[in-house]
């Protein structure tokens, strides 16, 4: 069984300072990672990946993750809050041949003040 | 290029009545995921389709919920005899293929509420 673990139900932050939400997994055979957005009343938005590669994976809206294999984590980061980066963020995991059947963490509202 | 397409945005039934949530997919992608998210919490996989073919139910509910992706028209979630534990916001997402090279796509979710 996978399982995403998001240890913090919020985050805050003061706008222009730099932000991580944590995210750390569990899974069997080599990870897919995924970050999404969630913005009141929409679907979620997918704003980057982890299949192979390099450890540090850049995303859209300036957002990177770093992907670190013996901590079993999927951190996201930006280097500078906006006021607008204020959502409800999930990460993701599923096995490399499980396509596209993914397991979220229980979610981490990001609240950026002016 | 219209995103996934999920309507009626809001269902608001009784005990007891039927709940039917629709699904188009992006225009070119031909699979198919539900997932069910409850207030405040992740999103919970419930079932994945592909034209005509149920892949994985394993997230659904063994009585009362059925999924369908037919040839033609959008994918359908079907709930008979809603219960309030039913209510909840239940997303539809797409992709053009299997692996995850190919990033879902959601839509903007049905919120049924039971009454």
């Amino acid at each position: 069984a996978q399982s995403v673990a998001q240890p913090e139900d919020q985050v805050n932050v003061a706008e222009g300072n730099p932000l991580t939400v944590k995210c750390t997994y569990s899974v069997s055979g080599n990870p897919y990672l995924f970050w999404y957005v969630q913005y009141p009343n929409r679907g979620l938005q997918f704003l980057l990946k982890y299949i192979t590669g390099d450890n540090l994976v850049k995303g859209s809206y300036g957002f990177e993750a770093e992907f670190n294999k013996s901590q079993t984590s999927f951190h996201l980061k930006k280097p500078s809050a906006l006021v607008s980066d204020s959502a409800l963020y999930f990460c993701a995991v599923s096995r490399n041949n499980a396509g596209n059947m993914l397991t979220f963490g229980g979610g981490t509202r990001l609240m950026v003040k002016p | 290029n219209a995103g996934v397409m999920q309507n009626p945005r809001h269902l608001v039934r009784r005990r007891g009545q039927e709940a039917r949530l629709r699904c188009s997919p992006m225009k070119g992608h031909s699979h198919v995921y539900w997932y069910r998210q409850l207030p405040e919490e992740g999103l919970k996989f419930m079932v994945y389709l592909q034209k005509e073919n149920i892949i994985d139910e394993s997230g659904m509910p063994k009585e009362r919920f059925s999924a369908e992706f037919p040839k033609e028209g959008p994918s359908i979630l079907r709930i008979q005899q809603v219960v309030r534990g039913d209510s909840a916001a239940y997303f539809c997402a797409s992709s053009p293929g299997q692996g995850g090279n190919s990033p879902l796509h959601f839509g903007n979710g049905t919120r049924l509420t039971v009454t």
